[in-house]
């Protein structure tokens, strides 16, 4: 079982709708989850951490994590065309001594005009 | 504030050549990890640089070394190079803490090895 799972995708949502992005853990001892966001070609970036259960607001971007269920989630509210792009997930890693990151292999998001 | 740098941007190089990746990170941040991420993948973990050392390593071959120098910056050497080295090579730097933290990317280093 990979430490991390996404669904690869493409998931596809026209502008204006909520996308709704999936992961799933299989470390009960992670603490602590990031979003990234990649462009084609481009370096992973950044747009969100959470730590705790529930819900976490940035703009038009929420994060929502799940423990008991290990579960989380990205949802992006007013989709733009400009948010066409793959969504990785991650996580510290057994398998890094949870000194850096375990990624899922990401979820693509294309965003229909 | 600058941020996490790398170079060079592109390198092809041919199999059983040597290569050699720099990173500088971003500033304040005194730790270095390198991820190598293939077409398709999410980055997969290769090693950590912490005061100059290797603080964690991930499921890679010894033909891939590190280092770390005292300004924090850090290099990724790999040895008699396989096609399947292919892949574009990240750093990313952090603050060293108790928890896991956050980790920035640099733009990366596209490797083809033909």
């Amino acid at each position: 079982q990979k430490e991390v799972e996404q669904n690869s995708g493409p998931l596809s949502v026209p502008e204006g709708a909520i996308a709704s992005l999936n992961c799933t853990y299989s470390d009960r001892g992670s603490q602590s989850f990031f979003w990234y966001r990649q462009y084609s070609g481009k370096s992973p970036e950044l747009i969100m951490s959470i730590y705790s259960n529930g819900d976490k607001e940035d703009g038009r971007f929420t994060a929502q994590l799940n423990k008991a269920s290990q579960y989380v989630s990205l949802l992006i509210r007013d989709s733009q065309p400009s948010d066409s792009a793959t969504y990785l997930c991650a996580a510290p890693g057994v398998n890094t001594g949870r000194r850096a990151l375990t990624f899922g292999s990401g979820t693509r998001l294309q965003v229909q005009p | 504030d600058a941020g996490v740098t790398q170079s060079p941007t592109h390198l092809i190089k041919t199999r059983g050549q040597q290569v050699t990746l720099r990173c500088s990170p971003k500033s304040g941040h005194d730790t270095v990890s390198w991820y190598q991420q293939a077409l398709g993948q999410g980055p997969q973990f290769i090693f950590q640089y912490y005061e100059e050392e290797e603080r964690q390593r991930g499921n890679f071959p010894d033909r891939f070394s590190g280092h770390q120098f005292p300004n924090y910056s850090s290099e990724l050497n790999v040895n008699a190079l396989l096609l399947g080295d292919s892949a574009l090579y990240l750093c990313a730097s952090s603050l060293i803490g108790t928890n896991i933290d956050t980790q920035y990317f640099g733009p990366g280093t596209r490797l083809t090895v033909l």
